[in-house]
């Protein structure tokens, strides 16, 4: 079974803090992902990565970063968070390639910042 | 830019009624569909993914069709039970898609009631 974790189910930072929200897939997927949940919004996704050391911004890249320097390992950097970055933050995992290329989830971060 | 809805946003069913969910998409140009379930303040569950070639997939008592023309694809739940409880999601990859980005619906929040 694919296995997809992250380090925090529950995160609660200050204003202006460094978050770094990590993720990681034990299945030699090429691409990984970030998305956000907001009530009303839907998943929305900021950034995700084809490879190790590449990286494409999604629909929300607004400030945040991220890094993936292994190919099972995609952080998401929040470089100073703002309270407007509470939210359930969701990493995703799957294949390359036109088929069966279904993506799995973790178990998401609740994260609120103060 | 595609567009994927989910009508109803909520439904209460009866137990061991069946269950029929919606998912409509504005672009026919698609590579596959998939469906997932999120259980409350979780994750979400991979159920179903059809490819852009198929008619329906079946797992257990669950079976989704897809009419790519009509840009419509409907998840039946068979037999409902409480544990049913969750909020069913639909996405699409398009076929423009090199990357494998999926463009989720806001979902159908599902309760089965003893």
């Amino acid at each position: 079974d694919v296995k997809v974790t992250q380090s925090s189910r529950y995160l609660v930072k200050r204003t202006g803090e460094k978050v770094f929200l990590e993720c990681v897939q034990d299945m030699d997927h090429e691409n990984m992902f970030w998305y956000r949940q907001d009530p009303g919004l839907g998943l929305r996704l900021i950034y995700f990565s084809y490879d190790v050391k590449m990286k494409e911004k999604g629909d929300i890249p607004e400030g945040y970063s991220v890094s993936r320097e292994k190919k099972e390992r995609f952080s998401l950097i929040l470089e100073s968070a703002s309270t407007n970055q509470t939210s359930m933050y969701l990493c995703a995992s799957s294949l390359q390639g036109l088929d069966y290329n279904e993506q799995f989830f973790g178990p998401g971060t609740r994260l609120t910042v103060l | 830019k595609q567009e994927v809805t989910q009508i109803p946003a909520a439904l209460s069913v009866p137990e061991g009624e069946n269950l029929v969910l919606n998912c409509s998409f504005t672009d026919s140009a698609i590579y596959n569909l998939q469906w997932f379930r999120q259980d409350p303040g979780k994750g979400l569950t991979s159920l179903l993914l059809i490819q852009s070639s198929q008619r329906e997939q079946t797992s257990g008592r669950l079976n989704a069709s897809l009419d790519k023309s009509s840009g419509r694809s409907t998840l039946y739940i068979a037999a409902s039970q409480p544990g049913d409880l969750a909020t069913y999601l639909c996405a699409v990859r398009g076929a423009t898609d090199s990357w494998g980005k999926l463009q989720f619906g806001a979902g159908t929040q599902v309760v089965v009631t003893p």
